[in-house]
């Protein structure tokens, strides 16, 4: 079963600044997804990615095969952006996720 | 605007009480999954069902069953709801394909047994 973590757990940071969240996994893998999910419960998929790199709008999502390592960037950071950020890998051959902890991210305006 | 849809957000319960969660979702979707969320612990699966009447152990199946009698619906039961159920149940559904597939989660339902 592969272990996946994410660091740092909490994150506090003033508007305006470039936040990066880390991913490792332990087991070779077909996807990645990065999730968002907004006090109140609801999950928001960001990104799903399998090599390289993904950009959607101040989000950029970074993935190395090699070293099993995810980034999750957001640039010009904004206090809507105050959400926990999951990480989720998927296994070959397998349609189930496997879930990170998450990161509690806060941004003060 | 596709949507996967938990009947609850709150839903407040006795000890020892049969409890339904239902999950909707209009996406066509083949696999549909209940997971739960604990602080610290991050979503463990608790059910996967890939087709109707289809049906999957996750990580953490006991206590729980599941009933998928058509492929928009996903029902979690708690057959006798008991406090450590207390927790926050998340559905979510994707596409079945080689390929991989973004997964949609409902908006959640906080259930707390007492």
């Amino acid at each position: 079963k592969n272990e996946v973590e994410q660091s740092p757990q909490n994150l506090t940071a003033q508007e305006g600044e470039f936040i990066t969240i880390n991913c490792s996994y332990s087991v070779g893998i077909s996807a990645l997804h990065w999730l968002q999910q907004h006090p109140g419960g609801g999950i928001v998929s960001l990104f799903m990615l399998s090599s390289g790199k993904k950009k959607h709008g101040r989000l950029i999502a970074t993935i190395n095969i090699q070293e099993k390592h995810s980034s999750l960037h957001i640039t010009a950071s904004h206090p809507r952006d105050s959400a926990v950020y999951i990480c989720a890998v998927e296994d070959f051959g397998n349609e189930k996720l496997t879930f990170g902890t998450g990161t509690r991210l806060t941004i003060i305006p | 605007d596709v949507k996967v849809t938990q009947s609850s957000r709150y839903l407040v319960k006795r000890t020892g009480e049969k409890v339904f969660l239902e999950c909707v979702q209009d996406m066509d979707h083949e696999n549909m999954f209940w997971y739960r969320q604990d602080p610290g612990l991050g979503l463990r699966l608790i059910y996967f069902s890939y087709d109707v009447k289809m049906k999957e152990k996750g990580d953490i199946p006991e206590g729980y069953s599941v009933s998928r009698e058509k492929k928009e619906r996903f029902s979690l039961i708690l057959e006798s709801a008991s406090t450590n159920q207390t927790s926050m149940y998340l559905c979510a559904s994707s596409a079945a394909s080689r390929l991989n597939t973004e997964a949609f989660f409902g908006q959640g339902t906080r259930l707390t047994v007492v």
